[in-house]
């Protein structure tokens, strides 16, 4: 099984830089996934890592290491539309998903 | 393309009462799943299909079943429902392995009474 753990809340101003831990204990590593997530919404896709290193993809950025069992998003230039809920996701060797508990960023003007 | 679409929205349910969410994929994605989300704990997995035909049991699955008859279609029922299943309910598909993203239908909210 996994047991995943990030942060529950985090608020920002808007302009800056945020960035969400992720940390994961797992029986079959298979990939590491981070879902945005507005109130009252679908989560969306926002990266994937199964190497390690850094995956830059505009404004955000993901990073994995596996030995450390560890993940970041890095969410820079922060925008209002930015506040939202972001979701860890550990894949297994089966193809499914165990998801943290999600950490909701609040950005402020 | 609708991508992944569920039925209802929202239903208020009494306990005790059988209970089908719907939800449909028109992208041939070969895998389905169907999550619960409660606060603070996140989404969890209830149920799987890697492919039409085949289903699998994934973290929560007691007090539900699931069917695959065909790719498109991936029904999530309650048979006798209770109050400890209001949640939000979301059912996903993806291509099936590799690098493969989950993508999510809207969610449709089920209260127990």
């Amino acid at each position: 099984g996994q047991n995943i753990d990030q942060p529950t809340e985090m608020t920002a101003t808007e302009g800056a830089i945020v960035q969400i831990n992720c940390t994961y204990q797992t029986s079959g590593f298979n990939g590491l996934f981070w879902y945005q997530q507005h109130a009252g919404e679908a989560p969306t896709f926002l990266s994937y890592n199964v190497l390690d290193g850094l995956e830059e993809k505009g404004r955000f950025s993901s990073f994995l290491s596996r030995s450390k069992g560890y993940s970041y998003l890095l969410l820079k230039e922060l925008q209002m539309k930015d506040s939202a809920s972001y979701l860890c996701a550990v894949r297994d060797r089966d193809y499914k998903l165990s998801f943290g508990a999600g950490t909701t960023v609040t950005v402020r003007a | 393309i609708a991508g992944i679409t569920q039925a209802p929205t929202s239903q208020i349910l009494a306990a005790g009462r059988r209970m089908t969410l719907r939800c449909t994929q028109d992208m041939r994605h070969n895998a389905m799943y169907w999550y619960r989300q409660d606060l603070g704990l996140g989404l969890r997995l209830i149920h799987y299909s890697n492919t039409a035909g085949t289903t699998g049991k994934g973290e929560v699955p007691d007090g539900y079943s699931v069917s695959r008859a065909n790719t498109d279609d991936f029904p999530l029922t309650l048979a006798s429902a209770v109050p400890s299943q209001t949640s939000v309910y979301f059912c996903a598909s993806s291509d099936g392995g590799g690098g493969d993203t989950q993508y999510f239908g809207p969610g449709t909210r089920l209260t127990v009474l």
